[in-house]
């Protein structure tokens, strides 16, 4: 069964404290990206990444860094830098070329202790 | 700037009813658009998409109309049922790899 998974469902940070989500894709989709979604907001992209070791800061990167390692996984961390991570967190993939729809995982909720 | 608008955060209609959920775009470069379903604490789901070369695409009960020339697009379901209740995004390709999401318009659906 193809799909994508994320973890944890529920994250909690501590204030000063760095957490990564986890992001994989058994769809053998080239590109992935992450969003996030505030309540009342559309989605707003962090980070895309169109093919391994490669990736490209989105609209709202600042405080966040991810790493593409393998084809399959799209890890992203929330640094301390981010001031405001209390969000819903979501993964995406879609084929390189042809219609290129996107197909969400899960998410993960982040909450600030 | 928002390029993508969905100016109705929410619609209610009677089950068995149409249901019309509309965006407005402002970039005239957008030439590929969807639209997604998402429910509480999950993923969105893919439901129909458009190209722009075309004016209308159908899928079962789902059919989304675009006119390029107002910048619009709409999804009419028809016939609404209550397990379409859930927030409805559109989405516009700006890009190669980037897709621009509205804010979403929450359906319910009136037993």
């Amino acid at each position: 069964d193809g799909g994508i998974t994320q973890s944890p469902k529920y994250l909690f940070r501590k204030e000063g404290q760095n957490v990564t989500l986890s992001c994989e894709q058994n769809l053998n989709h080239d590109a992935m990206y992450w969003y996030r979604q505030d309540p009342g907001q559309g989605l707003r992209l962090i980070y895309y990444s169109q093919i391994v070791n490669d990736f490209q800061k989105g609209d709202i990167a600042e405080g966040y860094s991810v790493s593409r390692e393998k084809k399959e996984s799209f890890p992203l961390t929330v640094t301390s830098a981010q001031k405001n991570p209390t969000a819903f967190y979501l993964c995406a993939s879609s084929r390189r070329t042809g219609v290129e729809t996107q197909y969400f995982g899960p998410g993960t909720r982040l909450l600030v202790l | 700037d928002q390029q993508v608008k969905q100016n109705s955060p929410s619609l209610s209609v009677q089950e068995g009813r149409i249901s019309i959920l509309n965006c407005d775009y402002t970039n005239s470069m957008f030439d590929y658009f969807l639209w997604y379903k998402k429910y509480p604490a999950e993923g969105p789901t893919f439901l129909i998409s458009i190209s722009s070369i075309k004016d209308k695409n159908e899928d079962g009960r789902f059919t989304v109309f675009l006119n390029k020339s107002a910048k619009h697009l709409s999804l009419h379901i028809v016939p609404s049922q209550p397990g379409d209740s859930a927030v409805y995004f559109c989405a516009a390709r700006g890009g190669t790899y980037k897709y621009i999401f509205g804010t979403g318009t929450r359906l319910k659906v009136l037993a």
